[in-house]
């Protein structure tokens, strides 16, 4: 059971425009939520979270959205840069926080 | 500088041998994970230890076996019994009651031929 999805393997931007991430959910349990960007051979690094108190959270460039009711979450990149070209994952986790769910990951190439 | 150390970072078995796999930590973080990764599949939990000589089995712990003698390392044996070990693993720790903070391992890729 894929408690955390995220439904496009792959997204190709243009530079400068904006890229948008996806992510859904099925467990209700999850009152965190994370973005992590990974490239290859390398461990993950942390970009921005969101609990499930808030809607919106902002970090430069990078802008996190979650609708509760729809169980969705989405990252926006703006604006894109070639250096952004990397897998991104979305994680989720209850409060207590003891594991982190992960989605299957998305390839974002940003296009010069 | 505190921080995850995983080794070696490329590892070649023949089928049926056991491999161990390392993870340290100099952060004095209680908790540690193991995760896997495949393509298309995203980071799958493998085992996870909240504290010293605990641990608990996370979604695909089959084939796999941990300890967590001394907080700062927690080691995967990948046994024969599983069936597809080819894969790129990553450790993971943070602390315990914290919801963030989690830090990674560069990971280990570890081919079984």
């Amino acid at each position: 059971d894929q408690q955390v999805k995220q439904n496009s393997p792959s997204l190709s931007v243009q530079e400068g425009r904006i890229s948008i991430l996806n992510c859904d959910y099925t467990n209700s349990m999850f009152d965190y939520f994370l973005w992590y960007k990974k490239y290859p051979a390398e461990g993950p690094t942390f970009l921005i979270s969101i609990s499930s108190i808030k809607d919106k959270n902002e970090d430069g460039r990078f802008t996190v959205f979650l609708n509760k009711s729809a169980k969705h979450l989405s990252l926006h990149i703006v604006p894109s840069q070639p250096g952004d070209s990397a897998v991104y994952f979305c994680a989720a986790t209850p409060s207590g926080g003891s594991r982190l769910t992960f989605g299957e990951g998305t390839q974002l190439t940003v296009n010069p | 500088d505190g921080g995850i150390t995983q080794s070696p970072k490329y590892l070649f078995r023949k089928e049926g041998q056991n491999v161990t796999l390392s993870c340290e930590q100099n952060l004095n973080h209680d908790a540690m994970y193991w995760y896997r990764q495949d393509p298309g599949q995203g980071l799958r939990l493998i085992y996870y230890s909240q504290i010293v000589n605990d641990f608990q089995k996370g979604d695909i712990a089959e084939g796999y076996s941990v300890s967590r003698e001394k907080k700062e390392s927690f080691p995967l044996t990948v046994t024969s019994a599983q069936k597809n070990p080819t894969a790129f693993y990553l450790c993971a720790s943070k602390e315990r009651d914290r919801v963030y903070g989690y830090t990674f391992g560069s990971g280990t890729r570890l081919t079984v031929v």
